[in-house]
């Protein structure tokens, strides 16, 4: 079975601090993508990494794929208050259009 | 675009009644899919279409639940009887057509809130 493990669960800091967020799986897959959700709303679509070893940069945001393709991670530069929100990596199931979802990351960015 | 609509965003129903979700995905896309989101479960695919036809249904929890796209603007979602451990978020989701690659971008919609006395 395809999981994708999120690490930390939750994640308090302080505007202006750095912090990662982890994704981890013991399957290969073939892409990954990062969502971020607010409350109330559905999850938005952040990034997708397809090659492993890539890295990808939105902003303050830094999106890296394992170079096996099992894992990524998300960096966040100087978080800001409107960073704060619940984050999602996800990939496809074997290759097909199913896709499963991580365990999420609860962030909160303290003004 | 709208983006993708869901109605209602918020539903209180009684253990046993029938509930009924409705999704108008983005005029153009050709994929749709419902999810469901829990605190202990996380978000998990009910059910993907393509081109109005159900391709996957392996995430529907029980025959409680059913969905049928009729057209290519219009879904729902129903569950018949309701119980309270169907109390959830669901959302919908469109993309443009998940044939092309599983790079495909999914826009949700703000999900229907559920809970089930």
């Amino acid at each position: 079975t395809q999981l994708l493990e999120q690490s930390p669960q939750f994640l308090s800091i302080q505007e202006g601090e750095n912090l990662t967020v982890y994704c981890n799986s013991s399957s290969v897959f073939s892409s990954l993508q990062w969502y971020r959700q607010e409350p109330g709303e559905g999850p938005v679509l952040l990034v997708t990494v397809v090659t492993g070893g890539e890295v990808k940069k939105l902003k303050r945001l830094t999106f890296q794929f394992g170079d096996a393709r099992k894992d990524s991670s998300l960096h966040i530069t100087a978080a800001q208050t409107g960073d704060t929100g619940l984050y999602l990596c996800a990939g496809p199931f074997s290759g097909t259009y199913k896709y499963i979802f991580g365990t999420g990351t609860r962030l909160k960015v303290l003004a | 675009d709208a983006g993708v609509i869901q109605s209602p965003r918020h539903e209180v129903t009684e253990m046993g009644q029938e509930v009924t979700l409705r999704c108008k995905p983005i005029s153009g896309h050709n994929s749709l899919f419902w999810y469901r989101q829990t605190m202990m479960r996380g978000l998990e695919l009910l059910i993907y279409f393509n081109n109005n036809v159900p391709i996957d249904d392996s995430g529907m929890p029980e025959d409680r639940f059913s969905a049928k796209m009729p057209n290519a603007s219009f879904s729902t979602l129903k569950i018949q009887p309701s119980e309270p451990r169907d109390s959830a978020v669901y959302f919908c989701a469109s993309s443009l057509d998940f044939w092309e690659g599983d790079t495909d971008t999914q826009y949700f919609g703000p999900g229907t809130r559920l809970t089930v006395l």
